[in-house]
């Protein structure tokens, strides 16, 4: 899997966007962009994925670049309740028990009254 | 109506005990994992399984073990606990499937205390 780099950490209002960045400049042609949350002492949450295309859910919005060298994950209305740690991860789209979910550092988001 | 429950929430045992962990995942997927989250917050994968195969990350000391008495349990076992093993264990699972395969679902974690 192409490796990710994310910031340690970031501050958000709340009310505002929050605009996560990841890099990963070695992604493969059929590698997927997902993107995971854990909110403190919870299991990890799927958040959402896609491979070039922009991809919008109840959630949260996927804005991939062009040459996917890079996506920003956006929660359009950042509450209190989104402060989590968020985890950018590439790898090849196929669920199976070869193809394992890996985690790397991700982004400690803070959102702030 | 939880889709992955593990059993116990928290576990605390003395070293060279053996313990184990439930897992049971109610969404029909085919394949079940799991993770441990030391306290350096790292997420590490330890094994993968489903009917066909199971993956054991390499740096999993082999005193644990993964039993699946059917495709929607995966237990976790313990042998000869020792003080490093205390962290929190997540068990998830996911549908095996094509290019663009959705995301694991993961439960809410087994809290375990080596003392």
């Amino acid at each position: 899997d192409a490796k990710t780099t994310q910031p340690t950490s970031m501050d958000c209002a709340e009310g505002r966007a929050a605009n996560l960045p990841c890099n990963h400049s070695t992604i493969s042609g059929n590698e997927y962009v997902y993107w995971y949350r854990q909110i403190h002492s919870q299991g990890p949450q799927y958040i959402i994925h896609g491979l070039k295309n922009n991809e919008t859910n109840e959630m949260a919005s996927l804005i991939i670049t062009e040459d996917r060298k890079s996506s920003t994950l956006i929660l359009p209305h950042a509450t209190l309740r989104d402060t989590a740690v968020y985890y950018c991860i590439v790898r090849v789209g196929v669920n199976n028990a070869g193809n394992m979910l890996t985690f790397g550092g991700g982004t400690r988001l803070m959102v702030k009254p | 109506d939880t889709a992955v429950s593990q059993t116990p929430k928290y576990l605390v045992t003395q070293m060279g005990n053996d313990k184990s962990i439930k897992c049971e995942q109610n969404l029909g997927h085919d394949t079940m994992y799991w993770y441990k989250q030391d306290s350096k917050k790292f997420l590490k994968i330890m094994f993968s399984y489903n009917n066909k195969e199971l993956i054991i990350n390499e740096t999993v000391p082999n005193r644990f073990s993964p039993k699946s008495p059917d495709k929607a349990h995966l237990n976790l076992h313990i042998n000869s606990l020792e003080l490093g093993d205390s962290a929190v264990y997540f068990c998830a699972s996911s549908q095996d499937s094509g290019q663009g395969s959705y995301g694991y679902t993961f439960g809410s974690g087994t809290r375990l205390t080596v003392v």
